[in-house]
């Protein structure tokens, strides 16, 4: 199993809602990744997580809150967005926490804020 | 920053031709590596290129990688339309940073 599972795949939210975007990995990948991508631009990272850990939080709004609950799943939980963090949320996980390897992406989920 | 640039920024072809995208850098690195992103799709790992190799083959990819002028280049032989994606190179900023270039949008035409 080589895949990275992103759910949901669309979601639309107030800026009040409150709501989780999930990522889940069975290769044993002990990093994993939330990238941020807006269109037509590259994907720009946003939190990391070694070996469990947050490793890396790229100056990320608080509205944001990254969790990882074991080392398959990897949420991020959503609260009182605004319209402009609408965009493309990729999650990655790579084998070791050293970030020197490949990275290997879901297909997103595709976020639109009221 | 140590981001990539790309070149071109987009890159419309026939389909059966070679396509060429090149990357600059700032400074020095370990490894560059190139992905390729379908529209609003995740991104897929194409191949990775340490600094001490000069080429790499895939299939019908070659990278190669200039250290000395900071830059590597993708050419993709015999194009085809299945090969309209964007692609970028990305390299490692500190411990665990992937950055990825601003990207090559690439169209195959038929």
């Amino acid at each position: 199993d080589t895949e990275v599972t992103q759910t949901p795949k669309h979601l639309v939210m107030g800026m009040t809602n409150k709501k989780s975007l999930k990522c889940e990995q069975h290769m044993g990948h002990r990093a994993m990744y939330w990238y941020k991508q807006k269109a037509k631009k590259p994907p720009e990272l946003m939190f990391v997580y070694s070996y469990e850990k947050l490793s890396i939080n790229e100056s990320v709004p608080s509205r944001f809150s990254p969790e990882c609950p074991n080392s398959s799943l990897l949420n991020l939980h959503l609260h009182a967005l605004q319209p402009e963090d609408s965009a493309l949320y990729l999650c990655a996980s790579s084998q070791e926490g050293g970030g020197t390897g490949e990275l290997f992406f879901g297909e997103g989920s595709r976020l639109t804020v009221l | 920053s140590q981001q990539g640039e790309e070149d071109p920024q987009a890159l419309s072809i026939q389909e059966g031709e070679n396509a060429t995208m090149n990357c600059s850098y700032k400074t020095s690195i370990n490894n560059l590596q190139w992905y390729r992103q379908n529209s609003g799709r995740g991104l897929v790992h194409l191949i990775l290129i340490r600094s001490n190799e000069r080429e790499k083959h895939s299939g019908r990819l070659r990278v190669t990688l200039d250290t000395s002028k900071k830059s590597s280049s993708l050419l993709i032989t015999a194009s085809r339309a299945a090969d309209t994606a964007s692609y970028f190179c990305a390299i490692i900023q500190g411990a665990q940073k992937l950055v990825f270039g601003q990207g090559t949008r690439l169209t195959i035409n038929p």
